[in-house]
């Protein structure tokens, strides 16, 4: 059981390049998100999703997009890179809402 | 808007004292409170979390206090190890109104020093 799994761990972008941050969990969870955090400034919501086939935005989606074609996966889509985009990426999956289980997280730079 | 507001940024306590970190929220609407241990390098744990039909939620050395009239909680560490040292996040979730995840606080930075 290896909870959720995110690839991969360390990337750097050159500005308007795209890239797909991967996401897997292998808990049979229905609920899945995509976080942010950037120094000092805690954990945004970027995008979630109640179960294959349904997403919705949080509070910062501009820049990303996500699809969830099966309960495991949930890529995070960025196109066009900016350096506004420069953060620690984290997935995290739930049963129910309230005990998210977070991934070790993708660290992106943007140059 | 901050929904969550975390103090201290940072906090340095002695071994074997106590770590007191408070968080303050808005939205009345929120039921579900956690914390988070996070650590370098590492996504954030669940640490503890309670809901707001309680004053006090105590598993080993961390608890949380509720403070519902005040829109407050707090997590209390006693008897701190230098193994605590880690950013914790306070959070709040409204469990009925979707599922648009946590909403967390900045942050505190906690050392504890030998």
């Amino acid at each position: 059981n290896a909870g959720v799994t995110q690839t991969p761990k360390f990337r750097i972008l050159k500005i308007g390049q795209s890239m797909t941050l991967q996401c897997t969990q292998d808990m049979n969870h229905n609920y899945m998100y995509w976080y942010r955090q950037d120094p000092g400034m805690g954990l945004k919501l970027i995008y979630y999703s109640v179960g294959a086939g349904i997403t919705d935005k949080g509070e910062v989606p501009n820049g990303y997009n996500v699809s969830r074609s099966t309960t495991e996966d949930f890529p995070l889509r960025l196109e066009l890179a900016a350096p506004s985009q420069t953060s620690v990426y984290f997935c995290a999956s739930s049963y129910y809402q309230e005990t998210q289980y977070f991934g070790p997280g993708t660290r992106l730079l943007v140059l | 808007q901050q929904q969550v507001k975390q103090s201290p940024q940072s906090l340095i306590v002695q071994k074997g004292g106590i770590s007191i970190i408070n968080c303050a929220y808005e939205n009345t609407a929120f039921d579900y409170f956690p914390w988070y241990q996070q650590f370098p390098g590492k996504g954030p744990a669940l640490l503890i979390a309670i809901r707001p039909d309680v004053s006090e939620k105590k598993e080993g050395r961390f608890t949380i206090s509720f403070n519902k009239s005040a829109k407050q909680f707090s997590l209390h560490i006693m008897d701190s190890q230098p193994g605590d040292s880690a950013t914790y996040f306070c959070a709040a979730l409204f469990s009925g109104g979707g599922a648009d995840g946590l909403t967390f606080g900045k942050g505190t930075h906690l050392i504890i020093q030998p």
